[in-house]
């Protein structure tokens, strides 16, 4: 099946930074990438996605990049604020698995002010 | 207001005893799912639904039930529940439209198996 590989595990960054978090897919049949946030003891939270056909994509602060062919998308986060701390979860999936959505393991990412 | 509502959120119990974790959703969603979420591992998908009477399974299947008699609900069963099986375990739902689209998460239950 699928596999999602998610880099760093932790990222901590200055308030205003920029974070970037990487995610690698292994099947090259994967055609929708979200991405999604969990706050501190809630549940996981879609916060943008991207589909195959379209190599980026921006809302506000956020922005997903896609490479297909060497198949890793990528999230980043500008003007980096407090509340933007979180785990943050890639995932892939693959239309003819039924809608597999594997995830890739979570990165947690805190801002400092 | 449309939600995922799972039941119970915190539940302690003993090795073997039975127990059922219920998922209900009022969003007239096809696709179910049910992940469970352990450190260092993320979510790792147990069973899923795409339909009633549909179900599937994902990643990390051993030692769980899952049926899918109507399109709201979508329990989550332990038979005989064992200490590797203490996660915290999240119940999803998606509008399957023949691709995939936003997961709605359940609040998430704790289950703690002694």
């Amino acid at each position: 099946g699928e596999n999602v590989e998610q880099h760093p595990s932790t990222l901590s960054v200055q308030e205003g930074d920029s974070a970037v978090i990487k995610c690698t897919y292994s099947d090259s049949a994967s055609n929708y990438f979200p991405w999604y946030k969990q706050e501190l003891g809630k549940r996981p939270q879609l916060i943008i996605d991207i589909r195959s056909n379209v190599g980026e994509k921006k809302d506000q602060r956020i922005a997903v990049t896609l490479n297909k062919t060497a198949k890793h998308f990528s999230l980043h986060i500008t003007e980096t604020q407090p509340e933007d701390s979180a785990v943050y979860f890639c995932a892939a999936s693959t239309l003819f698995s039924g809608y597999a959505l594997n995830f890739g393991k979570g990165t947690s990412l805190l801002v400092t002010p | 207001e449309a939600q995922v509502t799972q039941n119970p959120r915190y539940l302690i119990t003993v090795t073997g005893k039975k127990l059922t974790v219920t998922c209900s959703q009022n969003m007239n969603h096809e696709y179910m799912s049910w992940y469970r979420q352990d450190p260092g591992l993320g979510l790792r998908q147990i069973y899923y639904s795409m339909n009633v009477e549909v179900t599937d399974k994902g990643d990390v299947p051993e030692g769980y039930k899952v049926s899918r008699k109507e399109k709201r609900n979508f329990p989550l069963i332990l038979e005989s529940p064992s200490p590797n099986q203490t996660s915290l375990y999240f119940c999803a739902s998606s509008l399957w439209q023949g691709f995939a689209g936003e997961l709605f998460f359940g609040e998430g239950s704790r289950l703690t198996v002694l």
